[in-house]
């Protein structure tokens, strides 16, 4: 049973305009969300989280969204650009989580940026 | 700037085989991770380490042991591959809370 899901497997955005991926999830001791990166052939790259204390955190064109209540987040990426184009993985760490930062992470979404 | 570093990007082994996988990490970190990606699952945990000579597994540890002799190196064992082990695999570490830092993957098929 997957405890963290993105149900869109792809996403075609063009360049300029916003691009919004999102993740949902189903533990409630989720505290701490994380988005990555994944070029192909290359490992994942962290990109930008959020604490459970907050509702937004925004990195130059990245914000991401989270709605505690829905159990639901959100990045949005404004304004898209062709090299944006990659997977994104959605990720949570438990907060009871004393061994080793483990994270769950999601199936990922593929993000196509069209110039 | 943090350097995960693997093995190798590809390798092809028989059905059967013993295969090591090898990560090292040049910023002491405490953690260490063994993922396998597979299209439409995303990563999921094998192993992890959060120091030396400790090791927990993660959710699909069958098939699969660890290694963690050295803080800085984490070994990934197949102890008899099989076909269903063919995978990207990806190495992390970090320092405690802090984001997972990826290796670039080896392409692992199992033939």
């Amino acid at each position: 049973d997957q405890q963290v899901k993105q149900n869109s497997p792809s996403l075609s955005v063009q360049e300029g305009r916003i691009s919004i991926l999102n993740c949902d999830y189903t533990n409630s001791m989720f505290d701490y969300f994380l988005w990555y990166k994944k070029y192909p052939a290359e490992g994942p790259t962290f990109l930008i989280s959020i604490s459970s204390i907050k509702d937004k955190n925004e990195d130059g064109r990245f914000t991401v969204f989270l709605n505690k209540s829905a159990k639901h987040l959100s990045l949005h990426i404004v304004p898209s650009q062709p090299g944006d184009s990659a997977v994104y993985f959605c990720a949570a760490r438990a907060l009871n989580n004393n061994a080793g930062n483990m994270l769950t992470f999601g199936g990922g979404t593929r993000l196509m940026v069209k110039p | 700037d943090v350097k995960v570093t693997q093995s190798s990007r590809y390798l092809v082994k028989r059905t059967g085989e013993k295969v090591f996988l090898e990560c090292v990490q040049d910023m002491d970190h405490e953690n260490m991770f063994w993922y396998r990606q597979d299209p439409g699952l995303g990563l999921r945990l094998i192993y992890f380490s959060y120091d030396v000579k400790m090791k927990e597994k993660g959710d699909i540890p069958e098939g699969y042991s660890v290694s963690r002799e050295k803080k800085e190196r984490f070994s990934l064992i197949l102890e008899s591959a099989s076909t269903n082990q063919t995978s990207m695999y990806l190495c992390a570490s970090s320092d405690r809370a802090q984001p997972q830092h990826f290796g670039d993957g080896t392409r692992l098929s199992i033939l």
